[in-house]
Protein backbone atom coordinates (compact mmCIF):
# COMPACT_ATOMS: atom_id res chain seq x y z
CA UNK A 1 0.00 0.00 0.00
CA UNK A 2 1.66 3.28 -1.64
CA UNK A 3 1.83 6.10 1.26
CA UNK A 4 0.43 8.72 -0.83
CA UNK A 5 -3.32 7.59 -2.22
CA UNK A 6 -4.18 8.46 -5.86
CA UNK A 7 -7.58 7.24 -8.15
CA UNK A 8 -6.41 4.04 -10.15
CA UNK A 9 -7.45 5.47 -13.08
CA UNK A 10 -9.28 8.43 -14.82
CA UNK A 11 -10.26 9.58 -18.21
CA UNK A 12 -11.04 12.15 -20.60
CA UNK A 13 -11.91 12.94 -24.38
CA UNK A 14 -8.85 15.39 -26.24
CA UNK A 15 -9.80 19.04 -25.63
CA UNK A 16 -11.10 18.16 -22.00
CA UNK A 17 -9.24 19.20 -18.41
CA UNK A 18 -8.89 16.41 -16.07
CA UNK A 19 -7.05 16.69 -12.31
CA UNK A 20 -5.54 13.40 -10.78
CA UNK A 21 -5.65 14.03 -6.78
CA UNK A 22 -3.19 12.35 -4.51
CA UNK A 23 -3.98 12.80 -0.82
CA UNK A 24 -1.45 12.04 1.93
CA UNK A 25 -1.28 13.24 5.66
CA UNK A 26 -0.40 16.46 7.39
CA UNK A 27 3.09 14.82 7.48
CA UNK A 28 3.59 15.00 4.35
CA UNK A 29 1.50 16.66 1.66
CA UNK A 30 0.19 18.64 4.21
CA UNK A 31 3.44 20.05 5.89
CA UNK A 32 5.70 20.56 2.74
CA UNK A 33 4.91 22.37 -0.41
CA UNK A 34 7.08 19.85 -1.86
CA UNK A 35 5.01 18.01 -3.85
CA UNK A 36 6.49 16.97 -7.71
CA UNK A 37 4.51 15.10 -10.35
CA UNK A 38 5.54 12.46 -13.03
CA UNK A 39 4.57 11.52 -16.23
CA UNK A 40 5.96 7.36 -17.20
CA UNK A 41 5.13 5.89 -21.09
CA UNK A 42 5.18 2.12 -20.25
CA UNK A 43 8.69 1.09 -20.94
CA UNK A 44 10.26 4.66 -20.25
CA UNK A 45 11.39 6.13 -17.26
CA UNK A 46 9.32 8.82 -15.50
CA UNK A 47 9.40 12.50 -16.68
CA UNK A 48 9.32 15.48 -13.99
CA UNK A 49 6.27 17.59 -14.84
CA UNK A 50 5.84 19.48 -11.81
CA UNK A 51 8.01 20.22 -8.64
CA UNK A 52 7.89 21.86 -5.33
CA UNK A 53 3.91 21.81 -5.79
CA UNK A 54 3.35 24.26 -8.87
CA UNK A 55 6.37 24.66 -10.51
CA UNK A 56 6.93 23.78 -14.07
CA UNK A 57 10.95 22.67 -15.57
CA UNK A 58 11.67 23.98 -18.55
CA UNK A 59 10.35 22.44 -21.98
CA UNK A 60 6.73 21.18 -19.60
CA UNK A 61 3.90 22.29 -21.81
CA UNK A 62 1.39 24.80 -19.23
CA UNK A 63 -1.09 22.45 -19.86
CA UNK A 64 0.10 21.30 -16.86
CA UNK A 65 -0.36 22.65 -13.88
CA UNK A 66 -0.03 21.74 -9.94
CA UNK A 67 -1.90 22.42 -6.77
CA UNK A 68 -2.53 21.63 -2.83
CA UNK A 69 -5.30 22.42 -0.58
CA UNK A 70 -4.42 20.54 2.56
CA UNK A 71 -3.29 17.49 2.61
CA UNK A 72 -4.04 16.86 -0.73
CA UNK A 73 -2.27 17.82 -3.98
CA UNK A 74 -3.74 18.07 -7.65
CA UNK A 75 -2.71 17.30 -11.06
CA UNK A 76 -4.39 19.31 -13.97
CA UNK A 77 -3.85 18.55 -17.56
CA UNK A 78 -5.95 20.94 -19.84
CA UNK A 79 -6.58 20.51 -23.41
CA UNK A 80 -6.01 16.93 -23.39
CA UNK A 81 -3.91 15.44 -26.36
CA UNK A 82 -3.27 12.09 -27.28
CA UNK A 83 0.38 11.84 -26.44
CA UNK A 84 -0.73 12.39 -22.40
CA UNK A 85 -1.86 8.79 -22.37
CA UNK A 86 0.37 7.58 -19.69
CA UNK A 87 0.78 6.51 -15.97
CA UNK A 88 0.62 9.79 -13.41
CA UNK A 89 2.92 9.82 -10.12
CA UNK A 90 3.23 11.44 -7.15
CA UNK A 91 5.37 12.00 -4.69
CA UNK A 92 5.92 14.41 -1.21
CA UNK A 93 8.56 15.09 1.10
CA UNK A 94 7.50 13.38 4.13
CA UNK A 95 10.35 14.66 6.88
CA UNK A 96 13.32 13.76 8.15
CA UNK A 97 12.68 9.90 9.28
CA UNK A 98 10.44 8.76 6.29
CA UNK A 99 12.30 11.34 3.74
CA UNK A 100 10.05 10.53 0.77
CA UNK A 101 7.18 8.51 -0.44
CA UNK A 102 5.30 8.30 -3.74
CA UNK A 103 1.11 7.53 -4.67
CA UNK A 104 0.37 4.27 -6.10
CA UNK A 105 0.00 6.09 -10.01
CA UNK A 106 -2.90 6.82 -11.87
CA UNK A 107 -3.36 5.87 -15.15
CA UNK A 108 -4.66 8.49 -17.94
CA UNK A 109 -6.74 7.24 -20.74
CA UNK A 110 -7.39 9.44 -23.45
CA UNK A 111 -10.93 8.66 -25.00
CA UNK B 1 23.76 16.61 -22.91
CA UNK B 2 22.68 16.04 -19.50
CA UNK B 3 22.66 11.95 -18.64
CA UNK B 4 22.58 9.50 -16.60
CA UNK B 5 23.47 6.05 -17.17
CA UNK B 6 23.32 2.71 -14.85
CA UNK B 7 24.50 -0.64 -14.62
CA UNK B 8 25.28 -3.39 -12.87
CA UNK B 9 21.86 -5.34 -12.85
CA UNK B 10 21.34 -8.94 -13.20
CA UNK B 11 20.23 -12.24 -12.01
CA UNK B 12 20.79 -13.00 -7.91
CA UNK B 13 20.23 -14.99 -5.69
CA UNK B 14 17.62 -14.55 -2.44
CA UNK B 15 20.83 -13.65 0.00
CA UNK B 16 22.89 -12.49 -2.25
CA UNK B 17 24.97 -8.81 -3.03
CA UNK B 18 24.84 -6.74 -6.45
CA UNK B 19 26.56 -3.03 -6.68
CA UNK B 20 24.73 -0.63 -9.19
CA UNK B 21 26.72 2.03 -10.81
CA UNK B 22 25.05 5.03 -12.62
CA UNK B 23 27.60 7.36 -14.59
CA UNK B 24 26.82 10.92 -15.12
CA UNK B 25 27.41 13.33 -17.78
CA UNK B 26 26.64 17.07 -18.44
CA UNK B 27 26.03 18.67 -15.48
CA UNK B 28 27.99 19.43 -12.58
CA UNK B 29 27.74 16.44 -10.85
CA UNK B 30 29.14 17.32 -7.29
CA UNK B 31 26.74 19.93 -7.09
CA UNK B 32 23.73 17.52 -6.78
CA UNK B 33 21.88 15.36 -4.57
CA UNK B 34 20.98 11.52 -6.37
CA UNK B 35 18.70 9.12 -5.67
CA UNK B 36 18.05 5.80 -6.40
CA UNK B 37 14.32 4.81 -6.74
CA UNK B 38 12.94 1.17 -7.85
CA UNK B 39 10.06 0.42 -9.67
CA UNK B 40 8.49 -3.40 -9.54
CA UNK B 41 7.75 -5.24 -12.14
CA UNK B 42 4.05 -4.21 -13.12
CA UNK B 43 3.91 -1.83 -9.97
CA UNK B 44 4.67 2.00 -9.04
CA UNK B 45 7.42 4.13 -8.15
CA UNK B 46 9.31 3.82 -4.75
CA UNK B 47 11.68 6.03 -3.63
CA UNK B 48 15.26 3.70 -1.97
CA UNK B 49 17.91 6.32 -0.99
CA UNK B 50 19.50 9.84 -1.56
CA UNK B 51 22.84 10.88 -0.87
CA UNK B 52 23.29 14.47 -0.65
CA UNK B 53 26.20 16.37 -3.49
CA UNK B 54 28.83 16.39 -1.11
CA UNK B 55 28.56 12.66 0.32
CA UNK B 56 27.99 13.38 3.53
CA UNK B 57 24.41 12.82 3.92
CA UNK B 58 22.53 9.73 3.27
CA UNK B 59 18.94 9.09 3.51
CA UNK B 60 17.04 5.24 3.01
CA UNK B 61 13.53 3.71 3.17
CA UNK B 62 13.18 1.93 5.67
CA UNK B 63 12.59 -1.10 3.31
CA UNK B 64 16.06 -1.47 2.34
CA UNK B 65 17.60 0.47 5.83
CA UNK B 66 20.68 -1.70 6.71
CA UNK B 67 20.74 -3.73 3.46
CA UNK B 68 21.17 -1.19 0.99
CA UNK B 69 24.34 1.48 1.14
CA UNK B 70 24.69 4.71 -1.28
CA UNK B 71 27.49 6.29 -1.90
CA UNK B 72 29.15 8.37 -4.80
CA UNK B 73 32.58 9.27 -6.02
CA UNK B 74 32.63 12.91 -7.46
CA UNK B 75 36.05 12.60 -8.84
CA UNK B 76 34.19 9.98 -11.10
CA UNK B 77 30.95 11.41 -12.26
CA UNK B 78 29.64 7.93 -10.80
CA UNK B 79 26.51 7.27 -7.72
CA UNK B 80 26.49 3.84 -6.62
CA UNK B 81 24.22 1.58 -4.56
CA UNK B 82 25.53 -1.55 -2.97
CA UNK B 83 22.57 -4.39 -2.01
CA UNK B 84 23.48 -6.89 0.34
CA UNK B 85 21.09 -9.66 1.82
CA UNK B 86 18.43 -9.44 -1.28
CA UNK B 87 15.09 -10.33 -1.27
CA UNK B 88 12.49 -11.22 -3.48
CA UNK B 89 10.73 -8.16 -3.35
CA UNK B 90 13.86 -6.10 -4.36
CA UNK B 91 13.60 -7.49 -7.47
CA UNK B 92 12.94 -4.40 -9.66
CA UNK B 93 13.90 -1.87 -12.11
CA UNK B 94 16.33 0.83 -10.30
CA UNK B 95 16.64 4.09 -11.78
CA UNK B 96 19.30 6.69 -10.62
CA UNK B 97 17.55 10.37 -10.81
CA UNK B 98 19.34 13.61 -10.34
CA UNK B 99 17.45 16.36 -7.93
CA UNK B 100 15.59 19.23 -9.78
CA UNK B 101 17.63 21.50 -7.40
CA UNK B 102 20.86 20.96 -5.52
CA UNK B 103 19.74 19.58 -2.25
CA UNK B 104 16.28 18.47 -3.45
CA UNK B 105 15.92 14.57 -2.90
CA UNK B 106 12.29 14.56 -3.40
CA UNK B 107 12.23 15.88 -7.08
CA UNK B 108 13.38 14.26 -9.93
CA UNK B 109 14.55 15.90 -13.13
CA UNK B 110 16.61 13.53 -14.33
CA UNK B 111 16.45 10.09 -14.74
CA UNK B 112 18.71 6.98 -15.92
CA UNK B 113 17.03 4.24 -18.48
CA UNK B 114 17.09 1.68 -15.58
CA UNK B 115 18.55 -1.52 -15.00
CA UNK B 116 17.06 -4.34 -13.74
CA UNK B 117 17.57 -6.42 -10.76
CA UNK B 118 16.20 -10.11 -10.63
CA UNK B 119 16.45 -11.82 -6.61
CA UNK B 120 15.36 -15.80 -7.48
CA UNK B 121 17.00 -18.78 -7.25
Amino acid sequence: QSALTQPASVSGSPGQSITISCTGTSSDVGSYNLVSWYQQHPGKAPKLMIYEGSKRPSGVSNRFSGSKSGNTASLTISGLQAEDEADYYCCSYAGSSTYVVFGGGTKLTVL
Amino acid sequence: EVQLLESGGGLVQPGGSLRLSCAASGFTFSSYAMSWVRQAPGKGLEWVSAISGSGGSTYYADSVKGRFTISRDNSKNTLYLQMNSLRAEDTAVYYCAKGVVPAAIMAFDIWGQGTMVTVSS
